[in-house]
């Protein structure tokens, strides 16, 4: 049983398009997370979504908006692509927000903008 | 702030060598220290994490991490490298209450036969 999901696996698309990538956790976590990895394998926070807070990383574009319908999903609807949001999206949860909390992480959205 | 430094974008060994990933990291309260692994094309998997507990933790797939405060240090090692081991590691601090976590650049481990 997969503990962290994420549809699709890859993602191709032209600019300007809006695009949503889903995330599912089955491990009864409240706290989950949106980080983009770029071409370099640099790993860098997007969100922090817990019991209906949501904590936004200050350099994330406006065009980036999560969303969580129930505790166990935080799907990422992004606007307006550009040619620089090619990247890998990765989804993780923990337990909850407690600084030390093992986060798990999904297998990634591969996302191509052209 | 909290962040982690590897030294090392890549490193290679032989099959049956001892693998050593450095990483060190920069913190003003105790910190909360996390190795990940990731394999070619998926997601990050948990190696070990160091919460204050013991300075010796032992991970998973024969890896194991010190902890090394006057060192500022928390150095990824396995004493056998096996073929399968070949990915991408990465050391990571967990910075504020929030469970931001800071990841360092990468290190990328080939094991030759």
């Amino acid at each position: 049983d997969t503990a962290v999901s994420q549809t699709p696996k890859y993602l191709v698309t032209q600019m300007g398009n809006d695009k949503s990538i889903k995330c599912e956790q089955n491990l009864g976590h409240d706290t989950m997370y949106w980080y983009k990895q770029d071409s370099k394998k640099f790993l860098k926070i997007m969100f922090s979504y817990n019991n209906k807070e949501l904590i936004i990383n200050e350099t994330v574009p406006n065009r980036f908006s999560p969303k969580s319908p129930d505790k166990a999903h935080l799907n990422l609807h992004i606007n307006s692509l550009e040619l620089g949001d090619s990247a890998v999206y990765f989804c993780a949860s923990s337990q909850d927000r407690g600084r030390g909390e093992t986060q798990y992480f999904g297998p990634g959205t591969r996302l191509l903008v052209l | 702030a909290q962040s982690v430094t590897q030294l090392g974008s890549h490193v290679s060994v032989s099959e049956g060598a001892l693998v050593l990933l450095r990483c060190n990291y920069s913190s003003s309260v105790p910190p909360y220290l996390f190795w990940y692994v990731q394999y070619p094309n998926q997601g990050l998997q948990l190696l070990l994490k160091y919460t204050s507990a013991a300075t010796l933790v032992k991970g998973i797939n024969g890896f194991e991490a010190e902890f090394k405060k006057s060192e500022t240090s928390f150095h990824l090692t396995k004493p056998s490298a096996h073929m399968s081991d070949a990915a991408e590691y990465f050391c990571a601090v967990s910075v504020n209450n929030n469970n931001d976590m800071r990841f360092g650049a990468g290190t990328r481990l080939t094991v030759k036969p």
